[in-house]
């Protein structure tokens, strides 16, 4: 079935890295995103990596992407109090174009 | 820069009753989504859309639902009956070209409450 899972809830210290991690479904997924969602607000599109590469970085974020295990992670370097938000991984399955959203993290980013 | 719109920011309705969503897509944008988030849980797909079809749509996307492109800006999404269980963030997309390297870019949502 169609079952994008994440943890729930991540608490990190302001300055420390964050790794949020997320499983996804379907091997033939061609592209896997991240989103973030602040309170109140819609979704921001953070990054994305194309499936037949390993790794992504931009800025402070690292995109990891294990196609075997169909294992996805993004790490947020000197995490920040605005980085306090949930993050959704998504990923596009073969023949269709709709989004396939996991359960979303919340991280909480603590002073 | 270029962002998708929607009105209003919240819409409180009695059940039963008819509502309209409203999404202004980014210009160029050519394929327009609807998805929804009940509180507390996943992002769900409903629909896409594109030269006035629907390209695809969800089994959650019931006869009870309609999506229209009334002309060259706005998209919306009619719920015909409300229920209760339609209370839920309401997100419109929108992507340039149907492509899967074509990301989508989300609104702010519109927050349905059914009474």
């Amino acid at each position: 079935g169609e079952d994008v899972e994440q943890s729930l809830f991540l608490s990190v210290r302001e300055g420390d890295s964050s790794v949020i991690n997320c499983t996804y479904t379907d091997s033939s997924s061609t592209y896997l995103y991240w989103y973030k969602q602040e309170p109140g607000a819609g979704l921001q599109l953070l990054t994305y990596i194309f499936s037949n590469m390993d790794m992504k970085q931009d800025q402070r974020l690292t995109v990891l992407l294990n196609k075997k295990d169909k294992h996805l992670s993004l790490r947020i370097a000197d995490t920040q109090t605005g980085d306090s938000a949930i993050y959704f991984c998504a990923e596009t399955p073969s023949g269709t174009y709709k989004y396939i959203f996991g359960t979303g993290t919340r991280l909480k980013v603590l002073a | 820069e270029p962002e998708v719109t929607q009105t209003p920011s919240h819409q409180v309705t009695q059940m039963g009753q008819e509502v309209i969503l409203r999404c202004v897509p980014i210009s160029n944008h050519l394929y327009f989504y609807w998805y929804r988030q009940i509180l507390g849980q996943k992002v769900e797909f409903l629909v896409s859309f594109y030269n006035n079809e629907i390209s695809e749509k969800s089994e959650i996307f019931d006869d009870q639902f309609s999506v229209e492109r009334p002309d060259g800006s706005n998209f919306t999404l009619k719920i015909r009956s409300t229920k209760l269980e339609d209370s839920a963030m309401y997100f419109c997309a929108s992507s340039e070209l149907l492509r899967i390297t074509d990301t989508q870019y989300f609104g702010p949502g519109t927050r349905l409450t059914v009474l």
